[in-house]
């Protein structure tokens, strides 16, 4: 079964750049529709979607983040990651990646629910 | 954004009595073509990620216990345990899958009276 796992520094300097990946295990990261999301976890904010990325380098983010965020894949790693740049103490959270599946219709494509997550990353924004 | 609310925020209910929470959203999730309600409902222990337990509204994933129930339409949904077990106690989240822009409610914590 596809398993995912996120890596990278736990703690981040304000005014600097935050950088995850996610490692897609059990399964190619390329097969299947689905596409691959970041969401946060913070205390005073829930569950927080970032944005995602499709096997094909396409990316959508949340508008709230947009102009911070940038998502990309690496299909020959089975990779995908998250940059987010110009933290500040708000973007103290967990950051879970996390599978997300979808179906086109004539009409278009249609995002569904979210399976598997990672295990998450607490990442701390701090000096 | 469609906005997700949750409530109670929490609850403490007896081991094998029931335990409902209700979830609503700011605007349908009801797809008309198909007849689709766009709502997930998540499980998350503590140090645990979210796991997926309903979708469509009230499809199980496959492995959940059947205790557990996802109803209604539109705006207004619940999730029902029907009879708590002490490893039931987590923080239960829906999720609203309409929109591209995908939004959680804010969670109930379910824990033993």
């Amino acid at each position: 079964q596809v398993q995912l796992q996120e890596s990278g520094p736990g703690l981040v300097k304000p005014s600097q750049t935050l950088s995850l990946t996610c490692t897609v295990s059990g399964g190619s990261i390329s097969s299947g529709s689905y596409y691959w999301s970041w969401i946060r976890q913070s205390a005073g904010k829930g569950l927080e979607w970032i944005g995602r990325v499709y096997a094909s380098g396409t990316t959508n983010y949340n508008p709230s983040l947009k102009s911070r965020v940038t998502m990309s894949v690496d299909t020959s790693k089975n990779q995908f990651s998250l940059n987010l740049s110009s933290v500040t103490a708000a973007d103290t959270a967990v950051y879970f990646c996390a599978r997300g599946k979808y179906y086109y219709e004539s009409s278009g494509y249609y995002l569904l629910w979210f399976d598997p997550w990672g295990q998450g990353t607490l990442v701390i924004v701090s000096s | 954004d469609i906005v997700m609310t949750q409530f109670p925020d929490s609850l403490a209910v007896s081991l094998g009595e029931r335990a409902t929470i209700n979830c609503k959203s700011s605007q349908s999730v009801l797809f008309r073509s198909n007849n689709k309600n766009y709502l997930a409902w998540y499980q998350q222990k503590p140090g645990q990620p979210p796991k997926l337990l309903i979708y469509w509204a009230s499809t199980r994933e496959s492995g959940v216990p059947d205790r557990f129930s996802g109803a209604g339409s539109g705006t207004d949904f619940t999730l029902t345990i029907s009879s708590l077990q002490a490893e039931d106690v987590a923080v239960y989240y829906c999720q609203q899958y309409y929109s591209t822009l995908l939004t959680f409610g804010g969670g109930t914590k379910v824990e033993i009276k």
